[in-house]
């Protein structure tokens, strides 16, 4: 089975700056990764995803992530983040063998002016 | 295209009572999935329904049970409700189309179950 750990329950950072959010999967098989995030009293909405190919992945609002098999991490960048940003962020693992996603607990964003 | 709806938006509920949730998928996508998102538990997969088939169940109790109609539309069913069960349930559709999986799900906004 697979498994997905976010490293940071929160993470507090300034309009403008960087940032990086982190997950680390566990697993036997090849793994499809995903980043969701999820506004408040929304669902989740796909920020981006890994299927295969190239190890920088890009998604909608800026953000990117890169896979690195050999860290088993999938950590999730935006060189500067907006207010809007503010939300909870979920990385996702599934495989081959099953359509269920597995999520980490969660990082919440928080971005002040 | 519309995106996955799910109905009703907001429920409450009795202990031991039962309770029905609904989803409509995305137009053409015909696997359903639902998840269940709790503070303590975070986001926990429920079961998945293709062409009215149920491919895949998590570890939930036989309170829970689901459908699929020919229409992809989809109703989870919990009996028995207790306070436990209090929790955002959402639903997400995939284009999956039996042959070659595609794994992106796309999330509805939820149902919030709130037992009393």
């Amino acid at each position: 089975a697979q498994s997905v750990t976010q490293l940071d329950s929160q993470v507090p950072v300034f309009e403008e700056a960087p940032v990086e959010l982190r997950c680390n999967y566990s697993s036997s098989v090849s793994v499809y990764l995903f980043w969701y995030v999820q506004y408040p009293n929304q669902g989740l909405q796909l920020l981006l995803k890994y299927l295969s190919g190239s190890t920088l992945v890009k998604g909608i609002n800026g953000f990117e992530a890169e896979f690195n098999k050999s860290q088993t991490s999938f950590h999730l960048r935006k060189p500067s983040v907006h207010i809007s940003d503010t939300a909870e962020y979920f990385c996702a693992v599934t495989s081959n063998s099953g359509y269920a996603l597995n999520f980490g607990k969660g990082t919440s964003l928080l971005v002040t002016p | 295209k519309a995106g996955v709806t799910q109905t009703p938006r907001y429920l409450i509920k009795t202990r031991g009572q039962q309770v029905t949730l609904s989803c409509s998928p995305i137009s053409g996508h015909r696997s359903v999935s639902w998840y269940q998102q709790t503070p303590g538990q975070g986001l926990q997969f429920l079961f998945e329904y293709f062409s009215e088939t149920q491919r895949n169940k998590g570890n939930f109790p036989g309170r829970f049970s689901g459908r699929q109609f020919s229409n992809s539309r989809s109703e989870m069913n919990v009996s028995t409700l207790e306070l436990g069960d209090s929790a955002l349930y959402l639903c997400a559709s995939s284009s999956d189309t039996g042959r070659s999986p595609r794994y992106e799900q796309y999330f509805g906004p939820g149902t919030r179950l709130t037992v009393t």
